[in-house]
């Protein structure tokens, strides 16, 4: 079966420090992948996706590269504001497209 | 243009007890999923409608049901509840079933159930 991993938060940074998240999965068949965000009361948006290997999505700053030999999709962001305090969850799709696998989402923290 | 709405925003309901969740679609979205979401953990699939049949669905038991209006709207229906039923219950909706797996499902702001 499809599944995600990602790495355990919270993380917290320091305002414009450099974050990366990381994500690994394992998939039957070839997934699209996807990064969500989810701010404290809401539901999730989507931040970001690439549906084949070596896509890279970007988003608000946010970037991530579509690895099939590494089976990974790392969030990036190169100067982190306060404001992107928020959990952020990896996930993937496979075959009819509709049925998302997430992670366990990692929290991020982000200190003046 | 409104999003994907749900109500009701809270709820709380005592073991045993059945509740409905309601869900409209994004504008143009004809295609319904519901997911639940424990807290801590990221969401999981419980099914999908569209053409108002329960197309797909993920390992919830049967005490988990829907339903789809031909306004695309949904309902999520759970009998029996138990404690384990708490949690932020998910809509989400995208254009049709086909388009390939790149489609984005936007969601709704969920609604929080808690059992008693």
């Amino acid at each position: 079966g499809n599944s995600v991993t990602q790495m355990e938060g919270p993380v917290t940074l320091s305002e414009e420090a450099f974050l990366t998240i990381n994500c690994t999965y394992t998939a039957t068949g070839y997934p699209s992948l996807f990064w969500y965000v989810q701010y404290p009361g809401e539901g999730l948006q989507l931040l970001l996706k690439a549906t084949k290997a070596d896509d890279k999505g970007s988003n608000k700053g946010f970037e991530a590269t579509y690895r099939k030999e590494t089976t990974s999709f790392h969030l990036e962001k190169g100067s982190v504001q306060v404001s992107d305090s928020a959990v952020y969850f990896c996930a993937l799709v496979t075959g009819g497209g509709n049925k998302l696998t997430f992670g366990t989402g990692t929290q991020l923290k982000v200190e003046l | 243009d409104a999003g994907v709405t749900q109500s009701p925003t809270h709820l709380i309901k005592t073991r045993g007890q059945q509740v409905t969740l309601r869900c409209s679609p994004k504008s143009g979205h004809d295609t319904v999923s519901w997911y639940q979401q424990a807290l801590g953990q990221g969401p999981q699939f419980i099914f999908q409608y569209y053409e108002e049949e329960e197309r797909q669905r993920g390992n919830f038991p049967d005490r988990f049901s829907g339903h789809q209006f031909p306004n695309y709207s949904s309902e999520l229906n759970v009998n029996a509840l138990l404690l384990g039923d708490s949690a932020l219950y998910l809509c989400a909706s995208r254009p049709g079933l086909a388009g390939g797996p790149g489609y984005e499902q936007y969601f709704g702001p969920g609604t929080r159930l808690t059992v008693t």
